[in-house]
């Protein structure tokens, strides 16, 4: 199995700055790799896929990148409704698709 | 837009059998380009995937999982199923149904139920 470590678990940021959240894969997953934002009480949103395509209606704001077991999701300008929990999910290995413990960004 | 809805008991007993169905509006199970899953999401886990099935019945599930979960899909009603048997405190959790949509060279989960609130409780 995959296991997916996300880093920080909390990131603190004022709106405006920039957000840099971290996915390491313990093997490589290629660009195998997708992430999610999960707002309270809600289900999950697809942001990213294939580690840097961003997902339809998803704002340019938001970027991915990286390849093998380093990812990166940079928020450029944190808008208030990016206050959130993030998720990577990787789907190169599976059974079973397995997602990282996420990042709650968390306004300053 | 397709939509997806889980129903099914919000209380289960331990030792017995935890069943939802997640009916989808808009469009048939019967698309070879889609999986139709089941995810779980707990505090101390975080999100679980469970497992999918295919239109054509062939299913996939976490191995930490398979001996206790079927997944089956009835395309006349446009729903798909969950029954996890056996159940413990550890699988309380919010359960979704989501589409994870299949492009060949890559994946993801396109569409996603609410989510349902599952105890575990005698």
């Amino acid at each position: 199995e995959v296991v997916m470590t996300q880093s920080p678990a909390t990131l603190s940021v004022s709106p405006g700055e920039r957000a840099t959240l971290s996915c390491r894969a313990s093997y490589s997953v290629s660009d195998n790799l997708a992430w999610y934002q999960q707002k309270p009480g809600q289900a999950p949103r697809l942001l990213i896929y294939r580690a840097s395509t961003r997902a339809t209606d998803i704002p340019a704001r938001f970027s991915g990148s990286g390849s093998g077991t380093e990812f990166t999701l940079t928020i450029s300008s944190l808008q208030s409704e990016d206050f959130a929990v993030y998720y990577c999910q990787q789907y190169n290995n599976w059974p079973p698709l397995t997602f990282g413990g996420g990042t709650k960004v968390e306004m300053k | 837009q397709v939509q997806l809805q889980e129903s099914g008991p919000g209380l289960v007993k331990p030792s017995e059998t935890l069943s939802l169905t997640c009916t989808v509006s808009v469009g048939s199970l019967s698309t070879g380009s889609y999986y139709w899953s089941w995810v779980r999401q707990t505090p101390g886990k975080g999100l679980e995937w469970i497992g999918f099935i295919l239109y054509n019945g062939r299913t996939f599930y976490n191995p930490s999982l398979e001996s206790r979960v079927t997944i089956s899909l009835d395309a006349s009603k446009n729903q798909f199923s969950l029954r996890l048997n056996s159940v413990s405190s550890a699988d309380t959790a919010t359960y979704y149904c989501a589409r994870e949509r299949d492009l060949g060279a890559t994946r993801y989960f396109d569409s996603w139920g609410q989510g349902t609130l599952v105890t575990v409780s005698a």
